[in-house]
């Protein structure tokens, strides 16, 4: 089924341990986007890649960093996991500019103890 | 500060019931609103707004915008048991890119 497809759906974490979160879109969308949904705070954008080859941080960037692979591949990068990292993160792709919503991932909950 | 707000940040309602949730907003450069509808996993995209007064209807659900009082409102009529999920409601700026800024939703339970 076409969509956004992310990896793994669950993780467990020590702190200072690094891992890598996968994304992969087959809507041939230009843009990617990883948030991070915590309860009470709503989806909040942590990087954003308008177009392959481009990467801008969002709101929340501290302690991560991304990838955009090629068009369809956006990954997120926790290099030293830490408790406050503990969240779901969906993974996003729309066409430019978004205009008509996204399309997101089923999500990965990590936990970081 | 870019903001989005939405209420009531939760909502139990009987099968038949009618909803209204409401996200007001204070962004700059507004370039469009857009509600989801979030069930045990990823949010699903339910409407995008963009002109003042015009409705926007998908079988029971509605929402219209008004960007004079920079608000707007979900209607859901005739609630199902189905319709129970957090509803997203996200405000896109032309100020930074691609992006929008999500309310922290309104989780709705309807009830038998």
């Amino acid at each position: 089924n076409a969509g956004v497809t992310q990896t793994p759906k669950f993780q467990v974490l020590k702190t200072g341990q690094s891992m890598t979160l996968q994304c992969a879109q087959d809507m041939n969308h230009n843009s990617m986007y990883w948030y991070r949904q915590d309860p009470g705070m709503g989806l909040r954008l942590i990087y954003y890649s308008a177009s392959e080859g481009t990467t801008d941080k969002g709101e929340v960037p501290n302690g991560y960093n991304v990838s955009r692979l090629n068009k369809r591949e956006f990954s997120l990068r926790l290099e030293s996991a830490a408790p406050s990292q503990t969240s779901v993160y969906f993974c996003a792709s729309s066409e430019w500019g978004g205009e008509y919503g996204y399309t997101f991932g089923s999500g990965t909950r990590l936990t970081v103890v | 500060e870019d903001k989005v707000v939405q209420s009531p940040l939760s909502l139990v309602v009987h099968e038949g019931d009618t909803v209204t949730l409401n996200c007001s907003y204070e962004v700059t450069n507004f370039r469009s609103l857009l509600w989801y509808k979030q069930e045990k996993k990823a949010p699903t995209f339910l409407f995008m707004l963009t002109s003042s007064g015009i409705e926007k209807k998908s079988g029971r659900l509605s929402s219209i915008l008004d960007k004079k009082e920079l608000f707007s409102i979900l209607n859901i009529t005739a609630t199902q048991t189905g319709d129970s999920a957090v509803y997203l409601c996200a405000v896109k700026t032309g100020a930074t890119g691609n992006q929008f800024y999500f309310g922290t939703g309104t989780s709705l339970t309807v009830i038998p």
